[in-house]
């Protein structure tokens, strides 16, 4: 079983939908979370940090489930540019140590 | 201020050439992470340093794989001889040390370097 795993997707939705993703993870002990970002061929930029009690940046919102260890992402209005990999990072370690990537979801919004 | 940059951006070897990748991260931050992404798999960790030191290398696949922190400024990964297997893109990331109590600091990636062995 992988250590952090995702629905691959592809998500093709519509400008201006809501859609969201989800993500689990394998290692109770885990203590860190959260949602990078990747375009097409560039590197993975941190989209937000997910706390326990859930955080929100605009239209993005985190959810975190320790009971059942999921983590969610909820993107609302959605934009022509949100469309992108999304990849669910989870650190492990009480450091800045090692972080696991989920393989990542792909988002596509058409006009 | 200047990103995380790697060196080459691109690279294609013969199977059993060496390839010697470089990573140069954001001034002044102590870690220095290296990570793979194969094809069709998740981004992987490989090692971390902290200044010139190995923290974690528990994620190098082998013994051709040899990453060193000369100073604790830049970074090479140096793979001999280079296999199949090896092709992938490989990301180097930078953070600051966290500041007191904190678990983690965000992690600034580099564009990577995208090496294929034939």
């Amino acid at each position: 079983r992988k250590e952090v795993e995702q629905d691959p997707g592809p998500f093709n939705v519509p400008e201006g939908a809501t859609v969201a993703f989800n993500c689990t993870y394998s290692n109770s002990a885990s203590q860190s979370f959260f949602w990078y970002r990747q375009d097409c061929r560039k590197e993975p930029k941190l989209l937000m940090s997910v706390y326990s009690s859930g955080n929100e940046d605009g239209r993005f919102t985190a959810q975190l489930n320790r009971a059942s260890q999921y983590i969610s992402l909820l993107i609302r209005d959605s934009k022509l540019s949100d469309s992108a990999t999304y990849l669910c990072v989870v650190n492990a370690y009480s450091s800045a140590s090692k972080i696991i990537f989920g393989s990542g979801t792909r988002l596509s919004i058409r006009p | 201020e200047a990103g995380v940059t790697q060196f080459p951006s691109h690279s294609v070897i013969e199977k059993g050439q060496t390839v010697t990748l470089r990573c140069d991260p954001i001034s002044g931050h102590d870690n220095l992470y290296w990570y793979r992404r194969v094809m069709g798999k998740e981004i992987k960790f490989l090692l971390h340093f902290v200044k010139e030191s190995k923290q974690d290398e528990s994620g190098m696949p082998n013994n051709r794989f040899l990453a060193e922190r000369t100073g604790g400024t830049y970074s090479t990964l140096k793979v001999q001889p280079a296999e199949l297997e090896d092709s992938g893109v490989y990301f180097c990331a930078s953070s600051p040390q966290p500041s007191a109590g904190g678990l983690y600091n965000e992690q600034f990636f580099g564009p990577g370097t995208r090496l294929t062995v034939l």
